[in-house]
């Protein structure tokens, strides 16, 4: 069964740093998302991406977050400078169709980050 | 602005019990989705339902069963014959139905334990 994949599953990186995070979303799916899980609490609501566009975007995702789909299957996060709470598990999620919600979110395994 | 409130911060109930986890969500929209999510402590998010606002019908899918209730607003999971493999965080999430409002928003989740 077909299912989204991101890398690193761990990243450790010292504040101030870029990262960029990365997804591989489910081949014939549209429409692409980020989501954060600070640890002990719930998920939010990052972006979302179609058609090489960000669709919507939260109050989180400032000037430091950017997203790119660079190829035709990879979806990256990127962080330019990283702070102590950019700590979080960040999630993947990728969905078929162009009804809007129509058609179920489905999350990668997540991306732990920490931040020192 | 979308709501989901999950009351129930952590639940505990002895293997083979049954449990209900409470969902109460808030939108405008007279169109929308909402969704339940396990996430077992291995940390990843599993999709286990998706209902739209139009259909009220039960759902049961095995052990599990889903009441949705549009005059109380409420979305609530029943686990019958609750069994170890059921412990984890679960998550009630709301989706939006139009284009650029497809973004989920999720409840501060409900920490189940199964106690063997």
């Amino acid at each position: 069964e077909p299912e989204v994949t991101q890398t690193p599953s761990h990243q450790v990186t010292q504040m101030g740093q870029e990262v960029i995070l990365r997804c591989v979303p489910i081949s014939n799916h549209l429409y692409f998302y980020w989501y954060r899980q600070i640890l002990g609490q719930k998920v939010e609501f990052l972006v979302s991406f179609y058609n090489n566009e960000i669709s919507e975007k939260s109050e989180i995702f400032d000037d430091q977050f950017s997203v790119e789909r660079p190829d035709g299957s990879n979806f990256t996060l990127k962080i330019r400078s990283t702070k102590l709470e950019d700590s979080a598990m960040y999630f993947c999620a990728s969905r078929k169709t162009s009804a809007g919600g129509a058609d179920t979110q489905y999350f990668g395994p997540g991306t732990r980050l920490t931040v020192l | 602005a979308q709501k989901v409130t999950q009351a129930q911060t952590e639940i505990s109930v002895v293997e083979k019990e049954d449990v209900t986890l409470d969902c109460v969500y808030e939108t405008r929209d007279t169109t929308y989705y909402l969704f339940w999510y396990k996430q077992p402590p291995s940390g990843e998010l599993v999709f286990l339902i998706r209902r739209n606002s139009f259909d009220e019908q039960n759902e049961i899918s095995g052990r599990y069963s889903w009441n949705f209730q549009k005059s109380t607003s409420s979305f609530n999971f029943t686990i019958t014959a609750s069994q170890v493999v059921d412990s984890a965080v679960y998550f009630c999430a709301l989706g939006g139905a139009n284009f650029g409002n497809e973004k989920l928003t999720f409840g501060t989740g409900t920490r189940l334990t199964i106690i063997p």
